[in-house]
């Protein structure tokens, strides 16, 4: 069945230091939506991606959906104390189940 | 707090007992999903509604679990017997449709003792 991995799992930086996660599937999806989780929260719907190569920003976060519309990743520029939290992606087909990643735990030092 | 309401927040109970968790999904949402996380996981998608429909229950252990979402609009998941494996939070989700995105309720986490 689908699979979508995410990586790194864990990533621990300075305030003010860039991120990056990064998300591939198995298969070709049909979008690509990105959660973030805060710790002790549930999930919070950040973004979707349909287009293949599609750019969005949303301040200092940047997401990208692959050529192949098989990976896709998450930048978040300039960290804050309050970006703590774990990212999820998630890959869907139409409207087949969506199948997340195990996410990418991020913890700042300020 | 999220707008797709939970209950109970929290549970604890024996191996063995009977187990039920209530999602009232956001007003309008057709779609309704039950997932199951596991500390430092992914939500995985245990049963998926299109109004009452069931779409997907692939990953529902249907010897123990079941669902239902007789009216299409509130749902109720339940687990018997419960096992110890089962420890974790189960969280319900909505969306308008099944290709959109998804809110979250807060999520009912679950202790098997």
């Amino acid at each position: 069945g689908q699979q979508v991995m995410q990586i790194p799992q864990y990533q621990h930086v300075q305030e003010g230091e860039d991120f990056t996660t990064y998300c591939n599937s198995s298969t070709t999806l049909s979008n690509i939506q990105w959660y973030k989780q805060r710790p002790g929260g549930h999930p919070v719907f950040l973004i979707q991606l349909v287009k293949s190569g599609e750019v969005k920003k949303q301040k200092r976060l940047t997401f990208q959906f692959g050529e192949a519309k098989k990976n896709s990743s998450l930048h978040i520029t300039a960290t804050q104390t309050t970006d703590v939290g774990t990212y999820f992606c998630a890959g869907g087909k139409g409207a087949q189940k969506l199948v997340f990643g195990q996410g990418t735990r991020l913890t700042i030092n300020p | 707090e999220a707008e797709v309401a939970q209950s109970p927040r929290y549970k604890i109970t024996e191996k063995s007992q009977a187990v039920a968790f209530w999602c009232d999904p956001i007003s309008g949402h057709a779609t309704l999903y039950w997932y199951r996380q596991i500390l430092g996981q992914g939500p995985e998608l245990l049963v998926q509604f299109q109004d009452e429909s069931v779409v997907d229950d692939s990953q529902l252990p249907k010897d123990r679990f079941s669902a239902e979402r007789l009216k299409g609009v509130d749902s109720t998941l339940k687990i018997q017997p419960a096992e110890l494996g089962d420890s974790a939070m189960y969280l319900c989700a909505s969306s308008f449709r099944g290709d959109q995105p998804q809110h979250f309720g807060d999520g009912t986490r679950l202790s098997i003792l």
